[in-house]
């Protein structure tokens, strides 16, 4: 069965620290992985994207990993600040149709204090 | 900020009336799609649409139904509300290419809507 964990649930730091969120997926065949935020009673906004080939892809602070083999991912937030709060789902495609099909996770809710 | 765009963004209604969620993109994307998302879950695909008079229902079962009678509008309609509809509702929309490679489309989201059925 197609899924995506991820871990953990909620997340709290203090401003100006890092953090790290993972997510492990079981979807294949695999086309790529998103990692998407989204803010409180807000639509999702797209941080990054990697495809297979890709094992690192940053956006200014955000740094996403895959390890496409142990089929895990890791986004990382550097120098948190206080509008980094919000919902991170890691989000993968497979490439078995012409949808494109998408398999979101639950999110991890991250929340930083000041 | 993707041009895609919901209203209502709240809503509160009483049961068995007949509601429509309006999503509108200016970016002139062929793909859009309807998910429903209840609070600390993953989003469920409910419905998509490749283009102008083509719909699918998606993942999730869901007796709302929706039409795209021009490229920029994709609204859904519930009929007859019930408390158990109460979600938030988000249209996205994609830009369909023809590429024979693995596409890397990037869905864009509206605000969203909240619905609440009393």
């Amino acid at each position: 069965k197609n899924q995506v964990e991820q871990s953990p649930q909620s997340l709290i730091i203090l401003e100006g620290k890092n953090c790290t969120l993972q997510c492990n997926y079981t979807v294949s065949p695999f086309s790529n992985l998103r990692w998407y935020k989204q803010d409180t009673g807000r639509g999702p906004v797209s941080l990054t994207i990697m495809t297979f080939s890709e094992n690192t892809k940053s956006n200014g602070r955000y740094t996403a990993t895959l390890d496409a083999d142990t089929k895990q991912s890791s986004l990382h937030i550097t120098a948190s600040q206080l509008s980094d709060s919000a919902s991170y789902i890691c989000v993968v495609s497979d490439r078995g149709s012409t949808l494109g099909r998408l398999y979101f996770g639950r999110g991890t809710q991250l929340t930083v204090w000041p | 900020e993707a041009d895609i765009y919901q209203t209502p963004r709240y809503l509160v209604i009483g049961t068995g009336k007949k509601i429509t969620l309006e999503c509108s993109q200016t970016m002139g994307h062929d793909k859009m799609y309807w998910y429903q998302q209840d609070p600390g879950m993953e989003l469920h695909l409910i419905h998509y649409s490749y283009g102008v008079n083509s719909t699918e229902k998606g993942d999730l079962s869901s007796e709302s139904t929706v039409s795209r009678i021009r490229t920029e509008h994709f609204p859904l309609t519930l009929e007859s509300a019930r408390p158990s509809h109460t979600s938030q509702y988000l249209c996205a929309s994609s830009e369909a290419r023809t590429s024979g490679k693995p596409r890397q489309e990037t869905q864009y989201f509206g605000p969203g809507t909240r619905l609440l059925v009393l």
